[in-house]
């Protein structure tokens, strides 16, 4: 079956540890997308990438570091400099442009201490 | 450059109906909307374009008002399978992302 997924489903981290982040899809999607979810808030963008090997910034950026050297691949470094790394992380991926659906990830839930 | 949905929650009672609105600022290309409960990925429900198309399930029903720049998600005959976060994601001509509303959380009471 296609689809995407994320490992693992939860992190624990001490501050000032880079963590990745694992997003995987079988889908032959072009586009992948990281977003971060604070409890009661909506999906905040970080980066997103439209094909391999580039890639752009999201909303909030900041602190955080990105690759795409595969089609399937798009992890996510979390880096000691995101002030508030504590947050649940879902990948999405989709065939492109905003005129098709995006399938999302389980997510991972980092927590840091 | 956030949408605005409304309202914020809501609580029904099964078999009851719902809209949730989602706002804009700025003319839309795309809105899609999804859904997701708690601790779990958001599930993709519509995608309504500017122009009249529309792909989603069958029984989800919204409309786009692309001169108020507005969409409305329809949920009829609520089930309590409906409850969770509705979120609309808005996209701008030319856009490759998109922006989300903060959510709308929705209740169904047996």
């Amino acid at each position: 079956d296609g689809g995407i997924t994320q490992s693992p489903k939860y992190l624990f981290r001490k501050e000032g540890q880079n963590v990745t982040l694992s997003c995987e899809q079988n889908l032959n999607h072009d586009a992948m997308y990281w977003y971060r979810q604070d409890p009661g808030q909506g999906l905040r963008l970080i980066y997103y990438s439209q094909i391999v090997n580039d890639f752009q910034k999201g909303d909030i950026a900041e602190g955080y570091s990105v690759s795409r050297e595969k089609k399937e691949s798009f992890p996510l470094t979390v880096t000691s400099a995101q002030k508030n790394p504590t947050a649940f992380y879902l990948c999405a991926s989709s065939i492109g442009s905003p005129s098709y659906e995006q399938y999302f990830g389980p997510g991972t839930r980092l927590t840091v201490t | 450059q956030q949408p605005v949905q409304s309202p914020q929650a809501v609580i029904l009672r099964e078999g009851e109906d719902a809209v949730i609105n989602c706002s804009s600022s700025k003319a839309l290309y795309s809105v899609h909307w999804y859904r997701q409960k708690h601790g779990e990925a958001p599930v993709f429900l519509m995608i309504l374009l500017k122009g009249g198309e529309q792909k989603g399930h069958e029984k989800i029903s919204a409309s786009f008002n692309e001169k108020k720049q507005q969409s409305s998600l329809y949920l009829t005959a609520s089930q309590l399978s409906y409850s969770g976060t509705y979120f609309c994601g808005t996209a701008f001509q030319g856009a490759q992302k998109l922006v989300f509303g903060q959510g709308t959380r929705l209740t169904i009471n047996p």
